[in-house]
């Protein structure tokens, strides 16, 4: 099956840094998103972006379908950003599947 | 209804007992989907449903799991004779349609068998 991997597996940083996560998938894929997992476990998302770049305030996300992989930016880092952020993808069927996701804890 | 609700919000179950858990999706949205989280990991698919058809079943661990919608709304996942291993915390997600648009989650289900 489609294998989701998610880089970095974890960050640290201090409020006020940008920072890149990046998304890359074995095959390609169709309706790309991400989540965000808040440390209380609610999961809300953050884009619908099976393609070309968007943007929601301090947080932007860019998918290049053709190359396989999806990044998300956030910039100037607020402690509240904290947690674990998931891209997520289907690829044949209607199943979404997770990637690893990437845990990140911002310091003030 | 505003957002996708499930209950109950915790449960504590002996093992061997039976459980069932609910997700009531957002109101027209005819995609539902189950996933599990144990501590710590990802997300793992469990089952999804387009209107009260389960394409596909091949995320349930084993035949003591089963889940059901009815009327395109209201799904169950039940879980038969309770394992350890079982405890995690259950998501349901719906979408307005199967392979498009955003999926929105619920706050979960969180299952500790003892």
């Amino acid at each position: 099956g489609i294998q989701v991997e998610q880089s970095p597996p974890d960050l640290i940083l201090q409020e006020g840094a940008n920072s890149t996560l990046r998304c890359n998938f074995s095959d390609s894929v169709n309706n790309l998103q991400w989540f965000h997992q808040n440390p209380w476990g609610q999961l809300i998302n953050l884009f619908y972006i099976p393609s070309g770049t968007k943007q929601n305030g301090r947080l932007s996300a860019t998918t290049v379908a053709t190359e396989r992989y999806s990044l998300l930016y956030i910039s100037s880092s607020q402690t509240t950003d904290s947690g674990v952020y998931f891209c997520a993808g289907t690829y044949n069927t209607d199943k979404l599947i997770f990637g690893t996701g990437t845990r990140l804890q911002v310091f003030p | 209804g505003a957002g996708v609700s499930q209950s109950p919000s915790n449960k504590v179950t002996e093992k061997g007992k039976d459980v069932e858990l609910r997700c009531d999706p957002i109101s027209g949205h005819t995609a539902l989907y189950w996933y599990r989280q144990s501590l710590g990991q990802g997300l793992e698919f469990l089952i999804y449903f387009q209107g009260n058809s389960a394409p596909d079943k091949s995320g349930l661990p084993s035949d003591r799991f089963s889940a059901e919608r009815t009327g395109g709304s209201v799904s169950t996942l039940t879980i038969q004779r309770t394992q350890q291993e079982d405890s995690a915390v259950y998501l349901c997600a719906s979408s307005l349609g199967t392979g498009t648009g955003e999926l929105f989650f619920g706050e979960g289900s969180r299952l500790t068998v003892l």
